[in-house]
């Protein structure tokens, strides 16, 4: 299947401070991307659809100015965590879609944030 | 109510047993159905699409019942490997949107 990469996989940072998670599609084009979000024991919770060359759509709840969504080339979504808290400390996944069929939504391995 | 439910187990299944888990959702407009596998700390990865005819893919068998609303994931012959976290997945409002997630039923199986 195809390949989606994150990265860093794991950021320590402290209270305040901004955190950037790259996601790439390495082996196709993907014009949408997905962030979710996962908290111990919970489900991936989606937070926002990012699509290549325009702004990105947030779910809900979601706050579009402290969760930025760049997503500038086919193969590259950014998601900057800005003015990073404590309960910003969670699992971040990215998805891709390739093509048009929903089956083909592939996921990052994902990124662990620890905010102190 | 949740979109997905599911009951979050674990279940605990000897090997080689056959184990099946449900999964409701609430919006009778949703477009399509998954089985997505997670390990712990990993990412998901897809276990099977599900239609309505139901379908098949070696020891595992998923069933969509649309007037009831719910999903259903079959194992049988359960392996060691098998033992994860099974995510019902579903696609709310169709074309290219990002899925919501069940919280998962834990899989243990026991040697």
């Amino acid at each position: 299947g195809a390949v989606v990469s994150q990265h860093p996989s794991r950021v320590i940072c402290k209270s305040g401070t901004s955190v950037k998670i790259e996601c790439r599609s390495l082996d196709f084009q993907a014009t949408t991307m997905f962030w979710y979000r996962q908290f111990p024991k919970k489900s991936l919770m989606l937070m926002a659809t990012s699509n290549e060359g325009s702004k990105a759509t947030y779910e809900q709840g979601v706050e579009k100015d402290k969760f930025l969504i760049n997503h500038a080339s086919l193969t590259l979504s950014t998601l900057t965590v800005t003015s990073a808290h404590p309960e910003d400390s969670s699992f971040y996944i990215c998805s891709a879609r390739e093509g048009a069929s929903v089956d083909e939504q592939y996921f990052g391995p994902g990124t662990r944030l620890t905010v102190t | 109510r949740k979109e997905v439910e599911q009951d979050p187990g674990p279940f605990n299944v000897p090997e080689g047993a056959t184990v099946a888990f449900n999964c409701t959702y609430s919006n009778s407009a949703s477009q399509s159905f998954f089985w997505y596998r997670q390990d712990c700390r990993k990412e998901p990865k897809l276990l099977m699409s599900v239609y309505s005819s139901g379908n098949e893919d070696g020891r595992f068998t998923a069933q969509l019942n649309r007037a009831s609303q719910y999903i259903s994931l079959l194992i049988r012959d359960s392996k060691l490997s098998d033992s994860a976290t099974y995510l019902c997945v579903v696609n709310i409002r169709g074309g290219a949107d990002g899925l919501t997630f069940g919280k998962g039923t834990h899989l243990i199986i026991q040697p």
